[in-house]
């Protein structure tokens, strides 16, 4: 199967600075990449939508000048929290979509993130 | 909101069959029913997919009723390494997929 990895797998900053996560796929281009969150004990849920050279489409709730997303290139997307606060604490995961019609999305490991 | 119903959680011997039953009654004609899992602190973990026929891979067997209302998702011989939260989808295209609360599968030695 496809490959997506993460970095970092996890990090620890401190209050009011700012993170940046990467997604790669690594054998395979993506057209659209999913931003996920995760809270303990908690069901993933959908951020944002973020299709190569075009603006992310992010979910009710979830700020966009918060959580910057690029997607640059067909085989990488990145998160960047900013400003973070500990409420920021969470699993982030991305996953890639390869763009064939019955494909599957392929999920990265995931990067932890402990804001103090 | 997920579009999908499994109950939250089952218990597998070890070497036993675990089937995770989920409910899609309201599945339209273009949506796949997909499942994955997610072991504890990883990225979740494609395992299989279907429109309306039975399918088999190397990971599990996915059984599809005939009015695709429901499926049913087969670990032929599960093993301590199956314990994960398992997610039943139905989605079409590239759209996102929404993750329910899953079925939490424990193998038991």
């Amino acid at each position: 199967g496809a490959v997506v990895s993460q970095h970092p797998s996890r990090v620890i900053c401190k209050s009011g600075t700012s993170v940046k996560i990467e997604c790669r796929s690594l054998d395979f281009q993506a057209t659209t990449m999913f931003w996920y969150r995760q809270f303990p004990k908690q069901s993933l849920m959908l951020m944002a939508t973020s299709n190569e050279g075009s603006k992310a489409t992010y979910e009710q709730g979830v700020e966009k000048d918060k959580f910057l997303i690029n997607h640059a290139s067909l085989t990488l997307s990145t998160l960047t929290v900013t400003s973070a606060h500990p409420e920021d604490s969470s699993f982030y995961i991305c996953s890639a979509y390869r763009g064939l019609a019955e494909e599957t999305q392929y999920f990265g490991p995931g990067t932890r993130l402990l804001v103090l | 909101d997920a579009k999908t119903t499994q109950p939250p959680s089952m218990d597998c011997a070890e070497g036993r069959a675990a089937n995770l039953p989920c409910n899609h009654s309201t599945i339209s004609g273009n949506e796949y029913v997909y499942w994955y899992r997610q072991i504890h602190s990883q990225g979740p973990q494609y395992i299989i997919h279907g429109l309306k026929n039975n399918e088999t891979n190397e990971m599990a067997s996915l059984i599809i009723t005939e009015d695709r209302k429901s499926s049913t998702l087969i670990l032929p011989h599960a093993t301590l390494r199956d314990t994960a939260v398992y997610y039943c989808i139905v989605l079409s295209g590239n759209t996102p997929l929404v993750f329910g609360k899953g079925t939490r599968l424990s193998v038991i030695a």
